[in-house]
């Protein structure tokens, strides 16, 4: 299957601080998306991104599918950002393959 | 915003008891899906069910594991004889078409002692 990387694996922000989040990616994809799982576990969707750029408030989120990466940018973080974002990644099968997530803290 | 609803929020069970996961998909989603997340690790592929049947499964998604969809809007995640390590966070999920994004639950923490 498709192998995803996620850098960096944590990190620690203070409050207004910005941040990029790098998902890539070893071959094509039909679908990614951005997840953030918070404390309770759950997985909120963020972004449903293959190609382009998107914009959601604070957040936006960039795909460059020729490159195999794609970006996530959280613009002045707040505590309830915290929590892990996870990249995942569709190829041919048609499942998503997730990356190991990268653990976010903001502090206040 | 339609959301994909899992019953139970959380589940402990004995080894070697069979549990039931319950999903109510979002209603015109067609294409379902079971994902697991053991405490610490990347969400994993379990099983992928459209048209009545499955469509993928992981090598995780033994004979101990079944799916079904007995009525028009439940979906659910059977395991026969619950391990130890069975116990993972249990997502379902849903879309429309295959060129679509998912749309996940909130899940069931399944704790196997």
């Amino acid at each position: 299957g498709i192998q995803v990387e996620q850098s960096p694996p944590d990190l620690i922000l203070q409050e207004g601080a910005n941040s990029t989040l790098r998902c890539n990616f070893s071959d094509s994809v039909n679908n990614l998306q951005w997840f953030h799982q918070n404390p309770w576990g759950q997985l909120i969707n963020l972004f449903y991104i293959p190609s382009g750029t998107k914009q959601n408030g604070r957040l936006s989120a960039t795909t460059v599918a020729t490159e195999r990466y794609s970006l996530l940018y959280i613009s002045s973080s707040q505590t309830t950002d915290s929590g892990v974002y996870f990249c995942a990644v569709e190829g041919s099968g048609y499942a998503l393959n997730f990356g190991k997530g990268t653990s976010l803290l903001v502090t206040p | 915003e339609p959301e994909v609803t899992q019953t139970p929020s959380h589940q402990v069970t004995q080894m070697g008891q069979e549990v039931i996961l319950r999903c109510v998909p979002i209603s015109n989603h067609l294409y379902f899906y079971w994902y697991r997340q053991i405490l610490g690790q990347k969400v994993e592929f379990l099983v992928s069910f459209y048209n009545n049947e499955i469509s993928e499964k992981s090598e995780i998604f033994d004979d101990q594991f079944s799916v079904e969809r007995p009525d028009g809007s439940n979906f659910t995640l059977k395991i026969r004889s619950t391990k130890l390590e069975d116990s993972a966070m249990y997502f379902c999920a849903s879309r429309d078409t295959l060129h679509y994004g998912y749309t996940f639950g909130s899940g069931t923490r399944l704790t196997v002692v």
